[in-house]
């Protein structure tokens, strides 16, 4: 039973260009998402999240946009760099439970030069 | 960087040892958390801690416990090692109004 998808394995992006990363979710008690990058041989490090009552946030060139109806979340890259090449996690946090986050599959992406 | 220190980072075994993996940390944080990534199926929760001494299960628990008897320190034992637990396991510690943070992992294979 797996409450958080990620279905793509893997992205290719050419350099400079946007990078959409989706994740789908279906616990309607999660109420807070998070999006975490991963390094070969490192472990994750957190990238930006959202809670469940915003719609959109937004740190630099990362935003987050999260539409519950759907129970949607997506992670757009702008524009998207070499270093961006990673592996990015998405997480949802329930209400319930010590903090818990459940994460999906994991997308790999590739900003191609 | 958040102070989380994983040991071993690599680990070689045979089916049916014993195998113990630590995670340290120096920030005083409240939970702690394992977790294993396998290829298709991302990070999977194997087990927790809330405090010292208060641990409960995850997703994936069977074969594995765990102990926490300071703040500090969270451990994860295989009892008896199985070729389905190689895997990358990684540690994490969170309060409650912080993201989590992750330990660098631990490599274990079992032959």
């Amino acid at each position: 039973d797996q409450q958080v998808k990620q279905n793509s394995p893997s992205l290719s992006v050419q350099e400079g260009r946007i990078s959409i990363l989706n994740c789908d979710y279906t616990n309607s008690m999660f109420d807070y998402f998070l999006w975490y990058k991963k390094y070969p041989a490192e472990g994750p490090t957190f990238l930006i999240s959202i809670s469940s009552i915003k719609d959109k946030n937004e740190d630099g060139r990362f935003t987050v946009f999260l539409n519950k109806s759907a129970k949607h979340l997506s992670l757009h890259i702008v524009p998207s760099q070499p270093g961006d090449s990673a592996v990015y996690f998405c997480a949802a946090r329930g209400i319930q439970g010590a903090q818990k986050l459940v994460f999906g599959q994991g997308t790999r992406l590739t900003i191609n030069p | 960087d958040a102070g989380i220190t994983q040991s071993p980072r690599h680990k070689v075994t045979e089916t049916g040892t014993p195998v113990t993996l630590r995670c340290h940390q120096t920030e005083n944080h409240r939970y702690m958390y394992w977790y294993r990534q396998d290829p298709g199926h991302g990070l999977r929760l194997i087990h927790y801690s809330y405090g010292v001494k208060d641990t409960d299960k995850g997703e994936v628990s069977d074969g594995y416990s765990v102990s926490r008897s300071k703040t500090e320190d969270f451990l994860l034992t295989l009892e008896s090692a199985t070729s389905s637990q190689t895997s990358v396991y990684f540690c994490a510690i969170k309060d409650p109004n912080t993201e989590a943070f992750f330990g660098q992992g631990t490599r274990l294979t079992v032959v």
